[in-house]
């Protein structure tokens, strides 16, 4: 399978806990992105990197959370101390730059925070 | 305001109907229009996406862009069960960053 893919799919954590999700973009895209969906909406964006570089972060995205691309490969998107706001599904996407401009989306991360 | 504005629906359909989505969005600075399909419990996957004003066709697919009222539409000719989804538009900003709306349910009935 060559697109993009996240684990764990579904997460369920106390509150209070800390969390990591995990994306793998699509092995020659060199921008990533990170979204947040919760019920009922469309996603909202939360933070992108091209290549290792973290260039934009949502007013969104508060200090518990924090996303890294080591290398410029795969990315992590931790949330620390989650709260029950925090249950929503996590999606990853990346794309490549200069070409068509198609965010090829992950299946998702469903975090559940009781 | 929500940069894009979305009828959630939702919507319900004979198999065969043509189907109209609309969003309009407030952000000038959009330079392009994507229309993505969500199924249930997974990521979105593109459909359509267009640059300019006008119109652009794949198969059934019509999507539409006035950008003198900032007015976006998809339309789907002869409508499936296999397209009951959620549909979500989207302008893309700076850095391909993308703003959704809420996404429309459309259920298509056999």
């Amino acid at each position: 399978d060559t697109g993009v893919s996240q684990n764990p799919r579904h997460k369920i954590t106390k509150r209070g806990q800390n969390v990591t999700f995990r994306c793998d973009p699509i092995s020659e895209h060199n921008r990533l992105y990170w979204y947040r969906q919760t019920l009922g909406q469309g996603p909202e964006f939360l933070t992108y990197f091209q290549n290792e570089a973290q260039l934009e972060k949502s007013r969104l995205l508060s200090d518990r959370f924090s996303a890294e691309r080591p290398k410029g490969s795969f990315s992590t998107l931790e949330i620390q101390r989650t709260e029950q706001g925090d249950s929503a599904m996590y999606l990853c996407a990346s794309l490549t730059s200069g070409g068509i401009n198609e965010q090829f989306f992950g299946p998702g991360t469903r975090l559940t925070v009781l | 305001q929500k940069e894009v504005e979305q009828d959630p629906g939702p919507l319900s359909v004979p198999e065969g109907a043509i189907v109209s989505l609309n969003c309009t969005y407030s952000n000038s600075a959009f330079q392009y229009f994507m229309w993505y399909r969500q199924y249930s419990r997974k990521g979105p996957e593109l459909l359509m996406y267009t640059y300019s004003s006008g119109n652009k066709e794949d198969g059934r697919f019509t999507a539409q862009v006035d950008k003198s009222s900032k007015y976006i539409s998809l339309f789907i000719r002869d409508s499936q069960p296999s397209d009951s989804a959620t549909y979500l538009c989207a302008g893309e900003g700076s850095n391909y960053k993308l703003t959704f709306g809420k996404g429309t349910l459309l259920t298509v009935n056999p």
